[in-house]
């Protein structure tokens, strides 16, 4: 069972709709989320961090967390063809003050069709 | 600040040659990644330190690959022999690593060709 899921995609939906970027993990304690941006022959950048449940707002961009579920999301309103990108959800363990491995999805392709 | 510096950005070698692949973390960082990835696929982690240390080293493909950090600063990626089915895209990243909330920072890769 891979430690962290998302569905490959690619997703594709219109300018100006919702996109919704799903991810589930394994690890009941984990303690720290975060969702990547990465464009083709580029490397990823952060867009987003969460770590408690519920949802962090930034812009454009939603983050939803359900630990109980295990379940990470991210929503990106009023899609633009400029969001068109592979969108990487990474999750970290528990901080025991020594060794923490992050753990990456494989990643979702986000397609915005003008 | 300076993010995570990468060098070269590209490498071209023939099979069979080996190759130094060189990472410069954020100043500060403590953790520091190697991952690889090819073309149109996710990222395939390599090796994670921790400091000096390599805590976790499951994902070098073979003992042609080697990694090593120094001063809990620089680290350098070596491959042996290459082959090519090692031509990817090399990234390194690095974390502050002192809670839960250490985000990883990435450099902006080495594109390496085996030919």
């Amino acid at each position: 069972q891979k430690e962290v899921e998302q569905n490959s995609g690619p997703l594709s939906v219109p300018e100006g709709a919702i996109a919704s970027l799903n991810c589930t993990y394994s690890d009941r304690g984990s303690q720290s989320f975060f969702w990547y941006r990465q464009y083709s022959g580029k490397s990823p950048e952060l867009i987003m961090s969460i770590y408690s449940n519920g949802d962090k707002e930034d812009g454009r961009f939603t983050a939803q967390l359900n630990k109980a579920s295990q379940y990470v999301s991210l929503l990106i309103r009023d899609s633009q063809p400029s969001d068109s990108a592979t969108y990487l959800c990474a999750v970290n363990p528990l901080w025991s003050g020594g060794y923490q491995k992050v753990t990456f999805g494989t990643g979702t392709k986000l397609q915005v069709i003008p | 600040g300076a993010g995570v510096s990468q060098s070269p950005s590209n490498k071209v070698t023939e099979k069979g040659k080996d190759v130094e692949l060189r990472c410069d973390p954020i100043s500060g960082h403590t953790a520091l990644y190697w991952y690889r990835q090819s073309l149109g696929q996710g990222l395939e982690f390599l090796i994670y330190f921790q400091g000096n240390s390599a805590p976790d080293k499951s994902g070098l493909p073979s003992d042609r690959f080697s990694a090593e950090r120094t001063g809990g600063s620089v680290s350098t990626l070596t491959i042996q022999r290459t082959q090519q089915e090692d031509s990817a895209v090399y990234l390194c990243a690095s974390s502050l690593a002192r809670t839960s909330d250490s985000p990883l920072h990435f450099g902006n890769g080495t594109r390496l060709t085996v030919t």
